[in-house]
Order: C-alpha cells, then sequence, then structure tokens
C-alpha cells in the first residue's frame, strides 16, 4: 500500500494565519490527491481534488499543490470556521489510503 | 441536492451479525460507484471497499476482503455493509461516500456508529 504521512499532526494558528499543510506519499502518486475536512462529530467534507482543483461551494482560501510526491494544502487566511482535523487522500493506487490527519486547533 | 442517508447507531454483542445501509437521492445511484470508509475511536479513516451499484461489482481492500460484504439494491437506491459475526475490534464510525470514477469522494453519509460490547 501507499502510505500518505502527514505533517504536522497538530497545528496551533491563529485567526487571520496562513497555514499550511504538507502529505507526502511513499511513491508517486501523479497529482490523483484529494483533500477532507472533518469536524467533531460530522463526515468528512471533500476540500480539494487532482491535487489543485477546488471543489465546487469551498472558500478560495483553500488551495492546493504538488511538487512530486509533496503535496501542500494552504489556507491563506484562518477563520474561525477552519478549526477542524484535515485528510489527504490518493486515489492513484488501489487501496485507496488516508494520511493521519492533522488537527488545527485555536492558538 | 446529492444526500446519503445513513442508518442509525447500532449496539452489538461479539459474534452478532449486521448490516448498516446508505440510501442515496438527489442523482441516479447507478452512476456512481459507492465507498465505506471506517473511522475506529479518535483515529483517522480507512477505505474498506466499493460497490458499483449498476452491477454489484465491487472492490476490497485487502485488510477488510473477508471481513465484510459490501452489497447494493439499486431499486431502492441502496447500499449496504454488512458482518456475519462482529468484534469487539469492529467497533467505529463507518461512512458511505459518493465515489468518483477516478475514486475519490464527494459527497459523504452522515456515519453510523456501530458499537460491538459484551
Amino acid at each position: 500500500d501507499i502510505q500518505m504521512t502527514q505533517s504536522p499532526s497538530t497545528l496551533s494558528a491563529s485567526v487571520g494565519d496562513r497555514v499550511t499543510i504538507t502529505c507526502r506519499a511513499s511513491q508517486s502518486i501523479s497529482s490523483w490527491l484529494a483533500w477532507y475536512q472533518q469536524k467533531p462529530g460530522k463526515a468528512p467534507k471533500l476540500l480539494i481534488y487532482d491535487a489543485s482543483s477546488l471543489e465546487s461551494g469551498v472558500p478560495s482560501r483553500f488551495s492546493g499543490s504538488r511538487s512530486g510526491t509533496e503535496f501542500t494544502l494552504t489556507i491563506s487566511s484562518l477563520q474561525p470556521d477552519d478549526f477542524a482535523t484535515y485528510y489527504c487522500q490518493q486515489y492513484n493506487n488501489y487501496p485507496s489510503t488516508f494520511g493521519g490527519g492533522t488537527k488545527v486547533e485555536i492558538k | 441536492e446529492v444526500q446519503l442517508v445513513q442508518s442509525g447507531a447500532e449496539v452489538k454483542q461479539p459474534g452478532e451479525s449486521l448490516r448498516i445501509s446508505c440510501k442515496g437521492s438527489g442523482y441516479s445511484i447507478t452512476t456512481y460507484w459507492i465507498s465505506w470508509v471506517r473511522q475506529m475511536p479518535g483515529k483517522g479513516l480507512e477505505w474498506m471497499g466499493r460497490i458499483d451499484p449498476s452491477d454489484s461489482y465491487t472492490n476490497y481492500s485487502p485488510s477488510f476482503q473477508g471481513h465484510v460484504t459490501i452489497s447494493a439494491d439499486k431499486s431502492i437506491s441502496t447500499a449496504y455493509l454488512q458482518w456475519s459475526s462482529l468484534k469487539a475490534s469492529d467497533t467505529a464510525i463507518y461512512y458511505c461516500a459518493r465515489t468518483t470514477v477516478t475514486t475519490f469522494f464527494d459527497y459523504w453519509g452522515q456515519g453510523t456508529l456501530v458499537t460491538v460490547s459484551s
């Protein structure tokens, strides 16, 4: 299976901060990567697919990028609604696998 | 509006069988696969497998193959996840998710909490 390593596991930030979360794949996955946001007690929500395509209805402060096997989710200006856990998912290889998650906490 | 509505929470004893459901609406269920994703208490997400409701073809993650069965009834736009003999380690929230052709998940059910305890 492809291993997806997310960092950091926890991130403390303030409203208005620029936040970056990284996900590294254990081998090439092309750009077949998605990012999800999950709030406590809720289902995950799709934010980004194909590494950098913004899902309809998702605020433009969210963006995704790729450099080789390293992928980045950036929140340009953190809002109160953004405190949550974020997961990456690769869908290049079977079985699809997720990163371990990054919890974004209030500083 | 696309919606996936899952069946309610379950409390079962070890060794019991269980089937949970996921009903799709707002789209034709035969045009997208449905996946099941596990989230154990306080842990991350794990893809279990998927089904094409149009013909009930299934793929399973090797980690779950043989432990669960995924099925569907396209006539009622519903997918199922079932166990024949539950274990305490099956305690988790199980999500269904609409699965695109490239296999990411664009709509999710609300989750079904399964608790297995004696």
